[in-house]
């Protein structure tokens, strides 16, 4: 069964200061990659997502993501982040094969906090 | 509707008795899944309904959790014998492909 790995369980940054969240997963076959984004008190949302093409995918709000494949990973990442981008952080995998449909396996999870 | 509605938002119930979740998918979409969400353990699948199709329950941690889906739209997850460590936050999502995958604002379970 695949698995997603988040390393950083919580991150302390100040404004402006640049991001990279890291995401690996264990599955060798075709996988569909995500971040999602919960701010506080509020649902799920999607950031980025990346099916196929460019590894790098940008998002929304400024974010970004690189695919790399032959080392499993899809890191988030932002070049200065804001006060407002305190959340926690979800990276996702779906593996793309039918009998799964699109259920997600996420990881732990990653809590941010930006100080202004 | 316009989002996943999910209901209660909020359920405080005792040790031993059974609650029932609600969710309304978005209208269209044939795909509903439910995860748990546990402090430090990020988002836990649960279920998986697709169509008509048999649901993949291969993520429901005891014979005390059972989800159904009515009419391929409403789905409601029924926690039997509620135990504290039942207590979570317990999300629907619905979609009609990966891309449109849609989570409801769930309902947080507290179970004294």
């Amino acid at each position: 069964a695949q698995s997603v790995s988040q390393h950083n369980h919580h991150v302390i940054l100040s404004e402006a200061a640049s991001l990279e969240l890291g995401c690996n997963y264990s599955y060798g076959g075709t996988v569909n990659l995500f971040w999602y984004v919960q701010y506080p008190g509020q649902h799920l949302q999607l950031l980025l997502k990346y099916f196929s093409g460019d590894p790098l995918v940008k998002g929304i709000k400024g974010f970004e993501a690189e695919f790399i494949k032959s080392k499993f990973s899809f890191n988030l990442r932002k070049p200065s982040v804001q006060w407002s981008d305190t959340a926690e952080y979800f990276c996702a995998v779906n593996t793309a094969r039918k009998s799964s449909g699109d259920k997600l396996t996420f990881g732990t999870g990653t809590r941010l906090a930006v100080r202004p | 509707g316009a989002g996943v509605s999910q209901s209660p938002s909020n359920k405080v119930t005792e040790k031993g008795k059974d609650v029932e979740l609600r969710c309304d998918p978005i209208s269209g979409h044939t795909a509903l899944y439910w995860y748990r969400q546990s402090l430090g353990q990020g988002l836990e699948f649960l279920i998986y309904f697709q169509g008509n199709s048999a649901p993949d329950k291969s993520g429901l941690p005891s014979d005390r959790f059972s989800a159904e889906r009515t009419g391929g739209s409403v789905s409601t997850l029924t926690i039997q014998r509620t135990q504290q460590e039942d207590s979570a936050v317990y999300l629907c999502a619905s979609s009609f492909g990966p891309s449109s995958y849609t989570f409801g604002s769930g309902t947080r379970l507290t179970v004294v």
